[in-house]
């Protein structure tokens, strides 16, 4: 596809569910990342895959998390034992480069908003 | 924590008004992005400054950065209904991976 692909749009699950999220980057990018935005605590990052190793997974909030990334395309997140602060959009972008000094524009996706009840 | 701050959190202005968004933050970066997020989804890329560049121009987009200050801004001349969004400045720190570090956003209105 021309963009960043996520599925689904929106979510809405009940508290102690387990959800997934998945991002489709654009293709031919090495680089994807997962970030968070909710009301009380912005835009942050979570997790970062270049190919399908994650060297930095340094924002997920908590053991609940996880993410994988395989043929170094598709990714998904992971939430397990959901609960309502993890109510929030959760937003996937790619990059062609990464690592290093330089240029790394990155290419968001349009979010998958997630409400847990 | 979020890297930077930004200011105004919100700005209201006429269309046909410039628009100047600012941003600081806090360490070292490598290079130092704006993007512009409509209705609360994905974020569109408008302009990366490097951390040894002063100014950089692209289109009715005009970005700065000080580094001594440890701060940057955005200005949008000649503004139009269309360029209403949010806006986020973004920073690339020396050390770790590319991950973007945050500011707190501007919600920019332009009223026709």
């Amino acid at each position: 596809g021309a963009g960043v692909s996520q599925s689904p749009s929106n979510k809405v699950t009940e508290k102690g569910k387990d959800v997934e999220l998945r991002c489709d980057p654009i293709s031919g990018h090495t680089a994807l990342y997962w970030y968070r935005q909710s009301l009380g605590q912005g835009l942050e990052f979570l997790i970062y895959f270049q190919g399908n190793s994650a060297p930095d997974k340094s924002g997920l909030p908590s053991d609940r998390f996880s993410a994988e990334r395989t043929g170094g395309s598709v990714s998904t997140l992971t939430i397990q034992r959901t609960q309502q602060e993890d109510s929030a959009v959760y937003l996937c972008a790619s990059s062609r480069l990464a690592g290093g000094y330089g240029k790394n524009i990155q290419y968001f996706g349009a979010g998958t908003r997630l409400s847990v009840l | 924590s979020q890297q930077g701050e930004e200011d105004p959190q919100a700005l209201s202005i006429q269309e046909g008004e410039n628009a100047t968004m600012n941003c600081s933050y806090k360490t070292s970066i490598n290079n130092l992005q704006w993007y512009r997020q409509n209705s609360g989804r994905g974020l569109v890329h408008l302009i990366l400054i490097r951390s040894n560049e002063r100014e950089k121009h692209s289109g009715r987009l005009r970005v700065t950065l000080d580094t001594s200050k440890k701060s940057s801004s955005l200005l949008i001349t000649a503004s139009r209904a269309a360029d209403t969004a949010s806006y986020f400045c973004a920073t690339v720190l020396i050390q770790g991976a590319q991950k973007l570090v945050f500011g707190q956003g501007t919600r920019l209105t332009i009223n026709p």
